[in-house]
């Protein structure tokens, strides 16, 4: 069954600037995790948060955690037209992902 | 970083065919792979765990006949869909993972088309 809701489901924003996508789940987990997903590719991973972590960078992104609310960002600086993808959070436990219903990020050039 | 090759990527056939779907890690070995099924423009929804040297995990609602998984090797699952029906036609993923608290890796997807 679906945990990870993402928010909004859509987002459309102009070349540089930030996206910032939401995230929420309702059980336990042991980590989650950011995919992006190209149309009609598989899903490449983008960065891993552990539920004892409250924030990370890798590049561009920066994720955040919040096991108090359920709740997760990320946050993509400076976007580029090549980041117009569908990104999905994903829930770990146990070795198992739980995916969200993604959200499709469009970057205009 | 980790490879993983999905094979094919796309299949057309008639109803009552069963088809093949490879998903092999090409730099590490996986003793565990997850099949997932994507309808259009929705999430990944998992199928099944698939271990090295035994029986796959079935989801609920899965049927184990339907989608018969083998993962004889640490570098090779494969997904079989059984006297294959239109309602079959999906999206399907497979990926490996390399255990608690690490990401998995994913193949390319295999678009299923029966007709």
């Amino acid at each position: 069954s679906q945990q990870g809701e993402e928010d909004p489901q859509a987002l459309s924003i102009q070349e540089g600037e930030n996206a910032t996508m939401n995230c929420s789940y309702k059980t336990s987990i042991n980590n989650l995790q950011w995919y992006r997903q190209n149309s009609g590719r598989g899903l490449v991973h983008l960065i891993l948060i552990r539920s004892n972590e409250r924030e990370k960078h890798s590049g561009r992104l920066r994720v955040t955690l919040d096991t108090s609310k359920k709740s997760s960002s990320l946050l993509i600086t400076a976007s580029r037209a090549a980041d117009t993808a569908s990104y999905f959070c994903a829930t770990g436990a146990n070795s198992k992902l739980t995916f969200g219903k993604g959200i499709t990020l469009s970057v205009r050039p | 970083g980790a490879v993983v090759s999905q094979h094919p990527s796309r299949v057309i056939c008639k109803s009552g065919t069963s088809v093949k779907i490879e998903c092999r890690s090409l730099d590490f070995q996986a003793t565990t792979m997850f099949w997932y099924r994507q309808f259009p423009k929705q999430s990944l929804m998992l199928m099944a765990t698939s271990n090295e040297g035994s029986k796959a995990t079935y989801e609920q609602g899965v049927e184990k006949d339907k989608f018969l998984i083998n993962h004889a090797s640490l570098t090779l699952s494969t997904l079989t869909v059984t006297s294959a029906h239109p309602e079959d036609s999906s999206f399907y993923i497979c990926s490996a993972g390399a255990g608690v608290n690490q990401p998995q890796h994913f193949g390319d997807g295999t678009r299923l088309s029966i007709l």
